[in-house]
């Protein structure tokens, strides 16, 4: 069965500090991993996904196979990356979403 | 473009009715998928129509259905509303055909309040 975990409801960190959001899934196939983000008062939408290697905004998610995690990481977090974070796995041309971890960066 | 759309943004109703959402996608997406965001469940597929035909369906009971239209427009419905079923209800769009993965481009919703 298709299962994305993200283990944190809710993360906080100081601005400037690095931030990792963390993601596992469970899978069978080849599946592909996105971020999907929704800043306050905005819609749902693309972050990153795993077979484009990019890096937006700062952020960057390395595909684990071996640990099968897709963690969200940004070396300097600021202000402007508070938000909802959504890890999602596409996967026998579903998508399941994980039940998303809220970024708090403080001043 | 005009991004996706979706009508009513917010309604309640009460257990034992019945209500029908719509979707309207960008322009030149021919698949739409349906979701329901909860507080603590995150985002929970629903279904997804390509060609006016569902490809495929999420674990919710048959109370939920859809449809799509001839202009990539879609609907979805639920039958004999319950508590559980109040919920944001997010429609998304994309480009690609089913199996054909790329990015997902999200409506605002509709929040459903069901007392």
């Amino acid at each position: 069965a298709q299962r994305v975990t993200q283990p944190e409801k809710l993360l906080s960190v100081f601005k400037g500090a690095p931030v990792e959001l963390k993601c596992n899934y469970s899978y069978s196939g080849s599946p592909e991993l996105f971020w999907y983000v929704q800043y306050s008062r905005q819609r749902l939408q693309l972050l990153l996904r795993h077979i484009s290697r990019e890096s937006i905004k700062g952020f960057t998610a390395d595909l684990n196979k071996g640990e099968t995690s897709f963690h969200l990481k940004k070396p300097f977090a600021q202000e402007e990356d508070s938000a909802m974070y959504y890890c999602s796995l596409y996967n026998f041309n579903k998508f399941y979403f994980g039940s998303g971890t809220k970024l708090n960066v403080k001043p | 473009k005009a991004g996706v759309t979706q009508t009513p943004r917010y309604l309640i109703k009460t257990r034992g009715q019945q209500v029908t959402l719509s979707c309207s996608p960008i322009s030149g997406h021919r698949s739409v998928s349906w979701y329901q965001q909860t507080p603590g469940q995150g985002l929970q597929f629903l279904f997804e129509y390509f060609s006016e035909t569902q490809r495929n369906k999420g674990n919710f009971p048959g109370r939920f259905s859809g449809r799509q239209f001839s202009n990539s427009r879609s609907e979805m419905n639920v039958s004999t509303l319950e508590l559980g079923d109040s919920a944001l209800y997010l429609c998304a769009s994309s480009p690609h055909a089913p199996g054909g993965t790329g990015e997902l481009f999200f409506g605002e919703g509709s929040r459903l309040t069901v007392l």
